[in-house]
């Protein structure tokens, strides 16, 4: 199962929007609404920020939404913060398998 | 409060094997399954497998499936991973997560703090 594919990296201003995208097949995003997204800081674990394409976990600002159309899925992050600064992955449940994208280095200027 | 704790860092030679443990707190361990995930030095996420905290069923990435083993001990909420043959390769930060999802590996809500395994020689 190939990994989904992201772009390396993502920036903005504090206040901005930023979008990531997450592209992958009918056999995995396309196929199912169990994308996921995941922010990692430097030396931690990952922390679940998105799931079932849309759903945020408690505890989760509203600053971060999910998306899907066809085999792309999207991160969006409103009202950039500074603590926003972090790599992020995203997730396809994929049948007999999950496969993550190779990251995005979300910096904000 | 959920916890997964892992086990320490390790180093080990080419060929060898590592077990790596993850011991949860916080929940009822059966009710949820535990997949592994590792992460190579500057790499992104790789799903490595499965395991099923009620049953012992598991699911293993393909490429892994010669040379990895996932089990549980129900009666010490710990979930263990055990890797054999090791490359140069398989040096990563391993992580234990819960798995959140519906019939296997969806999403993960928790997540361990990862241990570092090194393999050289």
């Amino acid at each position: 199962q190939s990994a989904l594919t992201q772009p390396p990296s993502a920036s903005g201003s504090p206040g901005q929007s930023v979008t990531i995208s997450c592209t992958g097949t009918s056999s995995d995003i396309g196929g199912y609404n169990y994308v996921s997204w995941y922010q990692q800081h430097p030396g931690k674990a990952p922390k679940l920020m998105i799931y079932d394409v849309t759903k945020r976990p408690s505890g989760v600002p509203d600053r971060f939404s999910g998306s899907k159309s066809g085999n792309t899925a999207s991160l969006t992050v409103s009202g950039l913060q500074a603590e926003d600064e972090a790599d992020y992955y995203c997730s396809s449940y994929a049948g007999s398998s999950t496969v993550f994208g190779g990251g995005t280095k979300l910096t904000v200027l | 409060q959920v916890q997964l704790v892992q086990s320490g860092a390790e180093v080990k030679e080419p060929g060898a094997s590592v077990k790596v443990s993850c011991k949860a707190s916080g929940y009822t361990f059966t009710g949820y399954a535990i997949s592994w995930v590792r992460q190579a030095p500057g790499q992104g996420l790789e799903w490595m497998g499965w395991v099923s905290a009620y049953n012992g069923n598991t699911n293993y990435a393909r490429k892994l499936l010669d040379r990895v083993t996932m089990t549980t001990d129900p009666s010490t909420s710990t979930a263990y991973m055990e890797l054999r043959n090791l490359r140069s390769d398989d040096t990563a930060v391993f992580y234990c997560a819960r798995d959140a999802g519906y019939n296997g590996y969806e999403f993960f809500d928790y997540w361990g703090q990862g241990t570092l395994v090194t393999v050289s020689s």
